[in-house]
C-alpha cells in the first residue's frame, strides 16, 4: 500500500509565526502535491513538484513556498503565517509511468493560526 | 484556463434510492478525468477514473461513471446507496500531472 505521511494532524500557530508542514511518501513517486481544502471550495493546488528540486506554482501559490531535497519528502513552508490560511493541508503524490495516474492522499493537516 | 464543476453541493438520500452527481469539465481535447472519495475521518481515495476507451468507467463499491464528450459531462452512478456512502465526492480532471479538482459534494444517506 502506498503510504503518505504528514508530520502533523492539527497544528496551531500564532498570526506572523514560521510554519513547516512535512510530507512522506514510501513509493518512490516523482510527484508530489500540496493543496489546501476549504468547506465548499473544494480542493485548491499550492504547489506540484515533479521532481527533486523542483517546483511548479499551482493555483494559489501566494503566501506559500515549497522545498523538496529528497525525492520522498515535500515540504510546504508558511513563511509568515496569516489567520486567512487557517485551512486542512493535504499532501499527494503519484507517479508519472503511464502518463496522468491517480494520487495518493495523506491524511491532512489541520492548520489554525490564531 | 482548465476547470471542474460540480453543480450539487449538497445531496441527501434514503437508503436503496438511486444516485447521480453531475461533473463537468471545460477542456479541449485529451482529458483525463477522475472521482474521488473522502468518507468521515478519512483520507480522499480513488473512486474511478477514465483516460480512454470505454466511457463507461466501473469503479470501486458499486459506483460507474460515463464520459460524455459532447456534453463535457463525466457523472457518477450508483443505482443503490448505502448508509455507509455517507461522504463528500470529488470530481477531478486534467492532462500531464496537473489535476483541478471540483468543489465537491456532500452526500448523505438516511437509513
Amino acid at each position: 500500500d502506498v503510504k503518505v505521511t504528514q508530520s502533523s494532524r492539527y497544528l496551531v500557530k500564532r498570526t506572523g509565526e514560521k510554519v513547516f508542514l512535512e510530507c512522506v511518501q514510501d513509493m518512490d513517486h516523482e510527484n508530489m502535491f500540496w493543496y489546501r481544502q476549504d468547506p465548499g471550495l473544494g480542493l485548491r493546488l499550492i504547489y506540484f513538484s515533479y521532481d527533486v528540486k523542483m517546483k511548479e506554482k499551482g493555483d494559489i501559490p501566494e503566501g506559500y513556498s515549497v522545498s523538496r531535497e529528497k525525492k520522498e519528502r515535500f515540504s510546504l513552508i508558511l513563511e509568515s503565517a496569516s489567520t486567512n490560511q487557517t485551512s486542512m493541508y493535504l499532501c499527494a503524490s503519484s507517479t508519472t509511468s503511464g502518463g496522468l495516474n491517480e494520487q495518493f492522499f495523506g491524511p491532512g493537516t489541520r492548520l489554525t493560526v490564531l | 484556463a482548465q476547470s471542474v464543476s460540480q453543480h450539487n453541493h449538497h445531496v441527501i438520500l434514503s437508503e436503496a434510492a438511486s444516485l447521480e452527481l453531475g461533473c463537468n469539465y471545460s477542456y479541449g481535447g485529451t482529458v483525463n478525468l477522475f472521482w474521488y472519495v473522502q468518507y468521515p475521518g478519512q483520507h480522499l481515495q480513488l473512486l474511478l477514473k477514465y483516460f480512454s476507451g470505454d466511457p463507461l468507467v466501473k469503479g470501486i463499491k458499486g459506483f460507474e461513471a460515463e464520459f460524455i464528450k459532447s456534453k463535457f459531462s463525466f457523472n457518477l452512478r450508483k443505482p443503490s446507496v448505502q448508509w455507509s456512502d455517507t461522504a463528500e465526492y470529488f470530481c477531478a480532471g486534467g492532462r500531464y500531472q496537473k489535476v483541478t479538482f471540483g468543489t465537491g459534494t456532500k452526500l448523505q444517506v438516511i437509513p
